[in-house]
């Protein structure tokens, strides 16, 4: 009866370093979602999967930003080359199937400082 | 462009005491609107939403919202505070027609004992 989770919780990495960040939302969610929350802020809606296909990457920041969901399940988000301004917190969230309009159901992040 | 408003940082409020955190928004389409709570050291737990039929939506711990289409607003409301109620309140929306949900920068809320 797990929730979403994500790994690492917390990561540190230099400037310059690649990163990768990984979620694993509940069991049969279709929509998975990841968002960037910066100290202070509400979360900003960075991508969009429905199963595997990505359906809106409109609020990835620059084209250092991948995100995967090859099987429609687990998902990682990427960042190359790791920039200062990269530092927060990275969340993912699922949603139940059939309707991208339900609950989101969220994990509890991965905080990422750059250094 | 899709935007929401929270216009307080920080709601005080003393225990028993209703309470109200306020959020305004701007949707091109239909709105689908949402509150989530953020506990200190816990993801963002679910609240409420509204998405089509009464405009007065209850959800979880005693919570409330109100949508007013007129005013563009979905307030959240409790009619009495619980010291347990302290957390931090983030109102959300999307429209219709699109997958991206955009959030306010949060509300601190405190309840008084």
């Amino acid at each position: 009866g797990a929730g979403v989770s994500q790994s690492p919780r917390y990561k540190v990495a230099k400037r310059g370093q690649d990163v990768a960040l990984r979620c694993d939302p509940i069991s049969g969610h279709v929509s998975l979602f990841w968002y960037q929350q910066a100290l202070g802020q509400g979360p900003e809606f960075l991508t969009y999967f429905q199963n595997e296909a990505q359906l809106d990457k409109s609020g990835l920041p620059s084209d250092r930003f991948f995100a995967e969901r090859p099987e429609g399940s687990v998902s990682t988000l990427k960042i190359q080359r790791t920039q200062q301004e990269d530092s927060a917190v990275y969340l993912c969230a699922s949603s139940l199937p059939g309707s991208n309009t339900d609950t989101q159901y969220f994990g509890p992040g991965t905080r990422l400082t750059v250094l | 462009a899709q935007s929401v408003a929270q216009p307080e940082d920080q709601v005080n409020v003393a225990e028993g005491n209703p309470l109200t955190v306020k959020c305004t928004y701007s949707v091109s389409g239909n709105p689908y609107l949402f509150w989530y709570v953020q506990y200190p050291n816990r993801g963002l737990q679910f609240l409420l939403k509204y998405i089509t039929g009464d405009n007065l939506v209850k959800g979880s711990y005693g919570f409330e919202a109100e949508f007013n289409k007129s005013q563009t607003s979905f307030h959240l409301k409790k009619p009495s505070a619980l010291v347990s109620d302290s957390a931090l309140y983030f109102c959300a929306v999307r429209s219709s027609g699109t997958y991206k949900y955009i959030f306010g920068t949060g509300t601190r809320l405190k309840v008084l004992a």
